[in-house]
């Protein structure tokens, strides 16, 4: 059974870099793609991008060239940072995984929520 | 982006009914559609992926149908367990999308 756990840094001020990682134990990790979500009460649940274990990524247009999704295979790991955050990236980020890209995420992590406040 | 719109947006029901939620994208999507059940304070649990296949372990009460643009989620008798929110996703292209939500709530 493959099992998401997720972490990093909670409250951050304008301007900063949000970090997330993720990691993923039971499974193989290069069989899946891993993706972050994000959802906040104004915008609903929002696609932030894809990884596979190549490094291949897919990123959402909406965050302006602003978000990195990285990977570490000999970790089982995968990263999220998103540079120069405003309150509009204050949300609940969740990592995710799918057997296939486009058959759904059948793993989430727990969720991280991200605050941005001065 | 393909834009999904969900309805109703919130719906009132009673255990042992039968629900369906309609799910609309602004074009063609084929089958690559996929529903999610979220209940607060925690992350989305998968359904159904390819429009009507049933994930492993969700009950049966629990199925999906459609193709193209319009696609349907139906619960056949409501269970305690079933309240909650209810979103789709588009996985046709990218950037990857969902639907707005559909609380379903005990009346």
């Amino acid at each position: 059974q493959v099992q998401l756990q997720q972490w990093g840094a909670g409250l951050l001020k304008p301007s900063e870099t949000l970090s997330l990682t993720c990691a993923v134990y039971g499974g193989s990790f290069s069989d899946y793609y891993w993706s972050w979500i994000r959802q906040s009460p104004g915008k609903g649940l929002e696609w932030i991008g894809e990884i596979n274990h190549s490094g291949d990524t897919n990123y959402n247009p909406s965050l302006k060239g602003r978000v990195t999704i990285s990977v570490d295979t000999s970790k089982n790991q995968f990263s999220l940072k998103l540079t120069s955050v405003t309150a509009a990236d204050t949300a609940v980020y969740f990592c995710a995984g799918g057997y296939t890209n486009v058959d759904g995420f059948d793993y989430w992590g727990q969720g991280t929520l991200v605050t941005v406040s001065s | 982006d393909i834009q999904l719109t969900q309805s109703p947006s919130f719906l009132s029901a009673s255990v042992g009914d039968r629900v369906t939620i309609t799910c609309r994208a602004s074009q063609g999507i084929s089958s690559y559609l996929a529903w999610y059940q979220q209940k607060p304070g925690k992350a989305p649990q998968l359904l159904i992926y390819a429009a009507s296949t049933l994930q492993s372990g969700v009950p049966s009460r629990f199925s999906g149908s459609g193709s193209g643009t319009e696609f349907t989620l139906t619960i056949s008798s409501l269970q305690p367990e079933d309240f909650a929110t209810y979103y789709c996703q588009q996985l046709n292209s990218y950037p990857r999308t969902f639907g707005q939500g559909t609380k379903l709530e005990i009346k």
